[in-house]
């Protein structure tokens, strides 16, 4: 079965130092992982996807994530972050192959101080 | 394009109730799929639609169906409400209909149950 854990619950950085948000995902077939961001009482945006192109992954608003077979990770970067940023983000793995099932990690709350 | 949208936004009912929410999609997209958003359990799955067949189920009883019509637009119902069913509840719509493409979220529906 496909899962998504996301290692830390919350995250809190100042602004313009790196985000780095961590995600290990379990899957018994080569998955497409993506990461999501939710804004408060907004619904999900697709930051990123993983479909077994390229490892590194690059997305919107700076954010880039690689993929890593041998540890079974997808960890979420930034290099600066911003205000704007603070925000929950899910760790999304497909939970069924050829289907649109996405099975979505609890979350990280994502605080960026000034 | 539009995005996907959802109607009502927001819901209050009582518990033994029913209730019924749409979600037109993204005007192309054929895949319509469910979910639900609680504090306790997170964002889990419910179904996805894709032509107007139900393709795949999540592990949520009976009392939550759904149906798809020929323009793509779902509706999902939720009959005997219970106070547990109170929840955000998002439609993703998508161009295919395989786990490797992206999926959109809608803003949601807030059901609240009392």
């Amino acid at each position: 079965a496909q899962s998504v854990t996301q290692l830390d619950s919350h995250v809190s950085v100042s602004e313009g130092t790196p985000v780095l948000l961590r995600c290990n995902y379990s899957s018994s077939y080569s998955p497409s992982l993506f990461w999501y961001v939710q804004h408060p009482n907004k619904g999900l945006q697709l930051l990123l996807k993983y479909t077994s192109a390229a490892t590194l992954v690059k997305g919107i608003n700076g954010f880039e994530a690689e993929f890593k077979k041998s540890e079974t990770s997808f960890h979420l970067t930034k290099p600066s972050a911003h205000m704007s940023d603070a925000a929950e983000y899910f760790c999304v793995v497909s939970g069924s192959r050829g289907y649109n099932k996405l099975i979505f990690g609890a979350g990280t709350r994502l605080a960026v101080h000034p | 394009k539009a995005g996907v949208t959802q109607t009502p936004r927001y819901l209050i009912k009582t518990r033994g109730q029913q209730v019924t929410l749409s979600c037109s999609p993204i005007s192309g997209h054929r895949s319509v799929s469910w979910y639900q958003q609680t504090p306790g359990q997170g964002l889990q799955f419910l179904f996805e639609y894709f032509s107007e067949t139900q393709r795949n189920k999540g592990n949520f009883p009976g009392r939550f169906s759904g149906r798809q019509f020929s323009n793509s637009r779902s509706e999902m119902n939720v009959s005997t409400l219970e106070l547990g069913d109170s929840a955000l509840y998002l439609c993703a719509s998508s161009s295919a209909g395989t786990g490797t493409y992206e999926q959109y979220f809608g803003p949601g529906t807030r059901l609240t149950v009392t």
